[in-house]
């Protein structure tokens, strides 16, 4: 079963330093979806892209989280300085598009800030 | 704008219980509503999805049926297993992203 894979699982960082999530989807699925969870919450969107265009970016911190999808395919969502309060599980998800179909989902990443 | 409600738990059941996790929703036209299951440590995966009014989705014994005169998607399960120990995600697609409720954490016991 094809599967949307994410790089690293785990990542500790000191604040103020930078970090960066590697995301590769499911092949053939145009649109692609970075989430954060904060622990006990559902995830909240931060930038979806189509192809390797931004859709939606409105709630991405723009001051420090940027993120690229060069080719169109794999993805790769970075944050500099990280802060506190970045510490969350960071989802990646692509889709075929359509409306109505639901989103497949990687395992994610657990950044934790110290 | 649109959002989901979903009852807060945690819900600690005995094995082959009933299960029910309420979810509401408010949205603007005719939204898709999914459940996804989360085990700890993972992403999301998706359980069973409607697409419109009246809709049933059903997987591995969990089913939902979308009920636009109530605005909800409630969550059940006849006999609930071990296995079934996960946080449980309700969610809707409308115009735009999708929007996820705060989970439910789901224990059961043998």
């Amino acid at each position: 079963e094809a599967e949307v894979a994410q790089s690293p699982r785990y990542k500790i960082t000191e604040k103020s330093q930078a970090v960066a999530f590697w995301c590769d989807p499911i092949s053939g699925h145009a649109t692609l979806y970075w989430y954060r969870q904060i622990l006990g919450q559902g995830p909240e969107l931060l930038v979806q892209f189509q192809d390797e265009s931004v859709v939606d970016d409105s709630q991405l911190p723009k001051d420090r989280f940027s993120a690229e999808r060069l080719k169109g395919v794999d993805s790769t969502l970075k944050i500099q300085p990280a802060e506190l309060g970045d510490s969350a599980m960071y989802l990646c998800a692509s889709s075929l598009g359509r409306e109505t179909g639901g989103y497949t989902f990687g395992s994610g990443t657990r950044l934790t800030v110290v | 704008g649109d959002s989901v409600t979903q009852m807060e738990g945690p819900v600690t059941l005995s094995e082959e219980a009933f299960l029910t996790i309420n979810c509401t929703y408010t949205a603007t036209g005719y939204p898709s509503l999914f459940w996804y299951v989360q085990y700890p440590g993972e992403g999301l995966q998706l359980l069973l999805k409607a697409t419109k009014a009246d809709d049933k989705g059903s997987n591995k014994g969990f089913e939902a049926t979308y009920r636009k005169e109530t605005t909800s998607f409630h969550l059940e399960k006849g006999s609930v297993q071990v296995s079934d120990s996960a946080v449980y995600f309700c969610a809707l697609k409308g115009n735009n992203d999708m929007r996820f409720g705060a989970g439910t954490r789901l224990t059961v016991k043998p």
